[in-house]
């Protein structure tokens, strides 16, 4: 049981490339997410997704996208890397929330993949 | 605005008990976590409260007071593997988190 994972570890991009960074869980949760941390910050949420086939913005979802095409993956893509981007990228994932009931939304977190963009 | 305002470092010795504060101001909120990240690590859950009150477990306990926007983690019997960033993170009905910026804490010898 790996728990949740992340793809690459490290990544140095220059300015205007692309790439996807790629998240995988054997949990089976349904919900899943991308954060950004920036140093001597909390994380930030990129974009979530509440199931297979969906994904929402969260609050800094410019110059990112994402697609939840399995369960178990979501993928976060840069289209044109900029210096700003340079941070620490985290994927979580959960159990599905149910309203109305004792809300309790632990997240497990993959270990992260630190991108710089010259 | 959304905001949740904690101490930036919280300095103590091994044996010592550490209280960290957290304030919030989140529009939808559910409930308070704390999360705890070792340098370079990734973030791991500590604690949960969507009552008022205080959660107990091992020698981590949380407290939430709703009414006053407030709610502490209380770090009994400090280690030197509890030094780490302590997380203070609100809950909005959709269950989605909105983390502090994060306290230190060091503990020395």
């Amino acid at each position: 049981n790996a728990g949740v994972t992340q793809t690459p570890k490290f990544r140095v991009l220059k300015t205007g490339q692309s790439m996807t960074l790629l998240c995988a869980q054997d949990m089976n949760h349904e919900y899943m997410y991308w954060y950004r941390q920036d140093p001597g910050m909390g994380l930030r949420l990129i974009h979530y997704s509440v199931g297979e086939g969906t994904t929402a913005k969260g609050e800094v979802p410019d110059g990112y996208n994402v697609s939840r095409l399995k369960k178990q993956n979501f993928l976060l893509g840069l289209e044109s890397a900029a210096p700003s981007q340079t941070s620490v990228y985290f994927c979580a994932s959960s159990y599905a929330v149910s309203q109305g009931l004792q809300l309790h939304n632990e997240q497990f977190f993959g270990p992260g993949t630190r991108l710089t963009v010259l | 605005g959304q905001s949740l305002e904690q101490p930036s470092e919280v300095t103590a010795v091994e044996g010592a008990i550490v209280q960290i504060n957290c304030t919030y101001q989140t529009s939808g909120f559910y409930g308070l976590s704390w999360y705890q990240q070792h340098d370079g690590g990734a973030p791991t859950f500590l604690s949960y409260n969507a009552l008022d009150g205080l959660e107990e477990t091992g020698r981590f306990s949380s407290f939430l007071s709703r009414s006053d926007s407030y709610g502490y983690l209380l770090l009994q019997e400090l280690q030197m593997k509890d030094s780490a960033s302590y997380f203070c993170v609100a809950t909005d009905s959709w269950g989605k988190l909105q983390f502090g910026a994060g306290t230190q804490v060091v503990v020395t010898p």
